[in-house]
This record gives structure tokens, C-alpha cells and sequence, in this order.
């Protein structure tokens, strides 16, 4: 099955830098890799994804990337704000099954 | 509110005990999914309906764990004799595929956070 990792676990950045986090997976028929945002006490909530024919895209202050040869992919947030603090999770898979990370608690100090 | 929606948001029960722990999806979204959270995790498949047809089960743990959607819009994950190792947020996603290959946005409702003692 589909093995997702991802780096790193914590990141505090200042308010208006950028914040990357990266995500590798193992199963070369995934061709769906989504961006999710969660909030404590809140369901996951999509703010990007990507699909296996495309190698960039961008939406504003966030724009994500694939690397389908290394199998990894990255999200890329700029101008951070307070706002943005929140826990992110990658996934990878298909429309049927998703394989998230473990999660990324980004803080974004004022 | 035409979001997702589960219910209970919180439930304690005593090892042994049978849960059930309900979704309503958006209205008109055909797919379906369930995700166990575990603390300081990212969610983890269950199971997979699409309409009233459970597609994909093979994220469930173990035959203790049920799942059903008799039609098609409303579902039902239940836990036969509960352990404190169920002990988790229980996700309930709903999309609608435009076609079967398709990938359309999963809607999360909040969760159901199940305590075993």
C-alpha cells in the first residue's frame, strides 16, 4: 500500500516569511495529492491539491508542487499570517483512497 | 448549514460496549468515506461507499467495525465491543465525483471523538 511521509513535524516562522513543508510517497500509481489545513476541533479542510500531470500550481499565497520521479511533493506558503497557524496534512492517492502524513503544526509568530 | 455533519461530537463508552456514530453528507454527494484520527496523527482511510455500495473496506480494523448506508445518503459506522485502543476522532468525508475517475474536494465533517475507558 501507499506510504506517505512528512517533514517536518513542527515549523515557527515569522509572520509575512515563507513556510515549506514536504511530503514523499512510495506508490507510483498515486496520481492525486492533496493539501489539507485542520484546526483543532475541526474536520480537515482542502486548501490545495495537485494532480499527476501537472507539476506546479498556485492559488495566491500557496502553491504546491510534484516531483513524480522522486515521488515527492511540497507546499509552499508566503507572506504567512497568524492565520496560517494551523496543523497541515499531505496526502496521496486516488478519488477512491487517500493516505495522509502525520501532520505538520505550522505556528506563524506576529 | 450544507456542510458535513456527525453525530455525537463526543462519546465515552465503557470497554465492551457498542458504538454507533453517525454522518450526514452534503445532499446530492455520492461518495462517502470514513477516517480513524488518531492523537497527533493524520486520518486514516476505513471505508468507501459510493451511493449505497460500500466499494472499499479495507481499511477496517478489524470485524469489530462495521459500516453501512442503506440509502445512499446517510451512514453509520458502528464498533462492535469496544477497546481502549478504538480510542480516536472518527472523520467522515463526502465528495461528488463527477465521473468514476474523477477528483472532486473530500468535505470533512468535524468528528466524532470516541474515549474507551
Amino acid at each position: 500500500g501507499e506510504n506517505v511521509e512528512q517533514h517536518p513535524s513542527t515549523l515557527s516562522v515569522q509572520e509575512g516569511d515563507s513556510a515549506v513543508i514536504k511530503c514523499t510517497y512510495s506508490d507510483s500509481a498515486s496520481n492525486y495529492f492533496p493539501w489539507y489545513k485542520q484546526e483543532l476541533g475541526k474536520g480537515p479542510q482542502l486548501i490545495i491539491d495537485i494532480r499527476s500531470n501537472v507539476g506546479e500550481k498556485k492559488d495566491q499565497r500557496i502553491a504546491v508542487t510534484l516531483n513524480k520521479t522522486a515521488k515527492h511533493f511540497s507546499l509552499h506558503i508566503t507572506e504567512t499570517q497568524p492565520e496560517d497557524s494551523a496543523v497541515y496534512f499531505c496526502a496521496a492517492g486516488s478519488a477512491r483512497q487517500l493516505t495522509f502524513g502525520s501532520g505538520t503544526q505550522l505556528t506563524v509568530l506576529p | 448549514g450544507a456542510g458535513v455533519s456527525q453525530s455525537p461530537r463526543y462519546k465515552v463508552a465503557k470497554r465492551g460496549q457498542d458504538v454507533a456514530l453517525r454522518c450526514d453528507p452534503i445532499s446530492g454527494h455520492v461518495s462517502l468515506f470514513w477516517y480513524q484520527q488518531a492523537l497527533g496523527q493524520g486520518p486514516e482511510f476505513l471505508t468507501y461507499f459510493q451511493n449505497e455500495a460500500q466499494l472499499d473496506k479495507s481499511g477496517l480494523p478489524s470485524d469489530r467495525f462495521f459500516a453501512e448506508r442503506p440509502e445512499g445518503s446517510v451512514s453509520t459506522l458502528k464498533i462492535q465491543r469496544t477497546q481502549q485502543e478504538d480510542s480516536a476522532v472518527y472523520l467522515c468525508a463526502s465528495s461528488r465525483p463527477l465521473a468514476e475517475s474523477s477528483y472532486n474536494e473530500q468535505f470533512f465533517g468535524p468528528g466524532t471523538r470516541l474515549t474507551v475507558l
